[in-house]
């Protein structure tokens, strides 16, 4: 399968303070990269979509001036966390695809965030 | 938007045993991958299985589209399998819509 790696796999930051993630498909051209956050014992949730060269579509309930998310290349896209709180702290996963529909997403490692 | 729903969500079995993961979904969909969640958090592809039958060893998947479920099944099970389940739904162009999980506990 194709692989996607995101860096780094985990990440302590002070509070106040901003933290990048970064999201790359290795193997393949991802013309769509969508972020999720995950809580411990729960499922994914979706935080915002993007497409390379285009602005990113937030769900409803994230902000967006908090949650920067940039898709400048269609092998990378970024999250920056800005001034976070320890109510931040969270397991974020980037995914990746090719194409708009009928195609299978992968996933990244993930990315565990304290803030403290 | 799209409901999925998961069941059971917890199942303890002995190694070696059978088990069964059902995906229900509220709407048609033409994207529908199954994952497993490794204890570091990483997302294993499972499968990918808008429709029909696939195996994988021994893991194998169906989706009755018409029904709106899905199932996920794992033979002989080992320590190695437990974790998290999910399955998870799309349509169209779409976000991934995610199921609460089945977590699947092998005890030796």
């Amino acid at each position: 399968g194709a692989v996607v790696s995101q860096h780094p796999s985990w990440v302590i930051c002070k509070s106040g303070t901003s933290v990048k993630i970064e999201c790359r498909s290795l193997d393949f051209q991802a013309t769509t990269m969508f972020w999720y956050r995950q809580f411990p014992k729960q499922s994914l949730m979706l935080m915002a979509t993007s497409n390379e060269g285009s602005k990113a579509t937030y769900e409803q309930g994230v902000e967006k001036d908090k949650f920067l998310i940039n898709h400048a290349s269609l092998t990378l896209s970024t999250l920056t966390v800005t001034s976070a709180h320890p109510e931040d702290s969270s397991f974020y996963i980037c995914s990746a695809r090719w194409g708009a529909v009928n195609t299978e997403a992968f996933f990244g490692q993930g990315t565990r965030l304290t803030v403290v | 938007g799209i409901q999925v729903e998961q069941s059971p969500p917890d199942l303890i079995l002995q190694e070696g045993a059978n088990s069964t993961l059902r995906c229900n979904f509220s709407d048609s969909v033409n994207n529908l991958q199954w994952f497993h969640q490794n204890p570091w958090g990483q997302l294993i592809n499972l499968f990918y299985i808008p429709s029909g039958t696939k195996q994988n060893g021994r893991l194998s998947a169906t989706t009755v589209a018409t029904e709106r479920y899905s199932l996920l099944y794992i033979s002989s099970s080992q320590t190695t399998d437990s974790g998290v389940y999910f399955c998870a739904v799309g349509k169209g162009a779409q976000k991934l819509v995610f199921g609460q999980g089945t977590r699947l506990t092998i005890n030796p």
